[in-house]
């Protein structure tokens, strides 16, 4: 079984602020895949990074860093001097191994005032 | 850029009617997969496929059926369309070519969003 618990429902922050969106997971696999996806108000889920389990290095792109630590079993993500445009609903997902289908978090709605 | 296209973008139709919401993929991916999402809400799987001819149901009960005849192409139909299934449709597909392999995350569509008066 795979579960990915996002605990924040809305976070809400002034543009310039730094704002990290938690991600835990659980699974059994030892191989399994991590995605964070953006959801705009458009709709569309927006594919932005993936990680593999057996890859614990953390990625910065840009305003955005990803922060990979298999002893929590989590994989947060941190946006260094919000704008509004970063104003969206935000999912993490997981995938083990064993199954083609990704899991999703509940998601967290990220609101950024100028 | 992902190359899943959905169609209508949006729908408001009446009580009762049959709909078929289309998806389709350019990326020769074998794995796609229906999500419903109320808005702002967690995603829901309806449907997925792993290839031509496969079909499964997903977490979510739904009244909804898929069929899978093309590798390319994943409709959704709703034979008789009621208010309860007002909601966004989400398709997306992935490809899974094995353990290790970089390509495993899902694109999605633009989603339909479904009004039913």
């Amino acid at each position: 079984a795979q579960k990915v618990t996002q605990a924040q429902t809305e976070i809400s922050v002034v543009e310039k602020e730094d704002v990290t969106l938690d991600c835990v997971y659980e699974t059994r696999d030892t191989t399994y895949y991590l995605f964070w996806y953006k959801q705009p108000p458009s709709g569309e889920l927006v594919f932005l990074i993936r990680r593999n389990s057996f890859d614990e290095q953390n990625e910065i792109s840009g305003r955005y860093s990803w922060n990979f630590q298999k002893s929590t079993s989590s994989f947060n993500f941190t946006i260094t001097a919000s704008q509004v445009v970063d104003s969206a609903v935000y999912f993490c997902a997981l995938r083990s191994g064993g199954s083609y289908i990704p899991t999703f978090g509940r998601g967290t709605s990220l609101i950024v005032h100028p | 850029e992902a190359d899943i296209y959905q169609t209508p973008r949006y729908l408001v139709i009446g009580t009762g009617k049959k709909i078929t919401l289309e998806c389709s993929q350019t990326m020769g991916h074998d794995k796609m997969y229906w999500y419903q999402q109320d808005p702002g809400m967690e995603l829901h799987l309806i449907h997925y496929s792993y290839g031509v001819n496969s079909t499964e149901k997903g977490d979510l009960s739904s009244e909804s059926t898929v069929s899978r005849i093309r590798t390319e192409h994943f409709p959704l139909t709703l034979e008789s369309a009621r208010p309860s299934h007002t909601s966004q449709y989400l398709c997306a597909s992935s490809s899974h070519l094995g353990q290790g392999d970089g390509n495993t995350e899902a694109f999605f569509g633009q989603g339909t969003r479904l009004t039913v008066v």
